[in-house]
């Protein structure tokens, strides 16, 4: 079974462009969640959607958006980039949301700020 | 402020040497899981732990989830270049929290 795809894997970009960074789960996974890496913060929990909905929210600002498609890919959304949203986004699947449903990443998206 | 904390936060062994890594959480978590992730990849699933004391077993990687399933440990036996890594834990209730991260180096 194919993993969790990410596209684009590197992306450079300018402050105050924005950006959409894609995400293809497991065949047969319907919930997507969304994580940023850096070496100051760590791994930190973006949203996480199922059924195409929202479900849950992290700690960023409204210039993170997302949203997920009939077929459970899910999209991420960065306007008026900054140069603190250079990172690793990382995008995980699971077969549904909860906590007992374990989650799966894929290998990330290195998105540069110049 | 991480609700997991994980120590050490670098080590590096010879081969064939023994490690633990720790994580310890403020928190009661549902399940907890530990990966491990190489440079530029996304995080790879060792483990999911979900009841208090349960211990497990992967090869020569071993998981224990305190009784309190408020901390947990991997241990590495004779451990080998190839766990080079840095290892993460994260506490699931709808995502993941995750530590800062253990940092492992492995010399051959």
């Amino acid at each position: 079974k194919a993993g969790v795809t990410q596209t684009p894997r590197y992306l450079i970009k300018t402050r105050g462009q924005q950006v959409t960074l894609s995400c293809s789960p497991i065949s047969g996974h319907r919930s997507v969640s969304w994580y940023q890496q850096t070496p100051g913060q760590g791994l930190q929990f973006l949203f996480e959607y199922f059924s195409e909905t929202q479900r849950n929210k992290g700690n960023f600002p409204g210039r993170f958006s997302g949203r997920q498609f009939s077929n459970s890919r899910s999209e991420m959304n960065v306007s008026t980039l900054e140069l603190g949203d250079s990172a690793l986004y990382l995008c995980a699947s699971s077969f549904k949301p909860g906590a007992y449903n374990e989650q799966f990443f894929g290998p990330g998206t290195r998105l540069t700020v110049l | 402020t991480q609700l997991l904390e994980q120590s050490p936060q670098f080590l590096s062994i010879q081969e064939g040497e023994n490690l633990t890594v720790y994580c310890n959480s403020s928190s009661v978590f549902s399940s907890l899981q530990w990966y491990r992730q190489e440079p530029g990849e996304g995080p790879v699933l060792l483990v999911t732990v979900v009841t208090g004391g349960e211990v497990k077993k992967l090869k020569r990687l071993t998981f224990q989830f305190g009784d309190a399933r408020k901390d947990s440990s991997l241990h590495i036996t004779a451990a080998q270049p190839g766990d080079t890594g840095l290892y993460l834990c994260a506490g699931n209730d709808y995502k993941l929290s995750f530590g800062a991260g253990t940092t492992v180096t492995v010399r051959a």
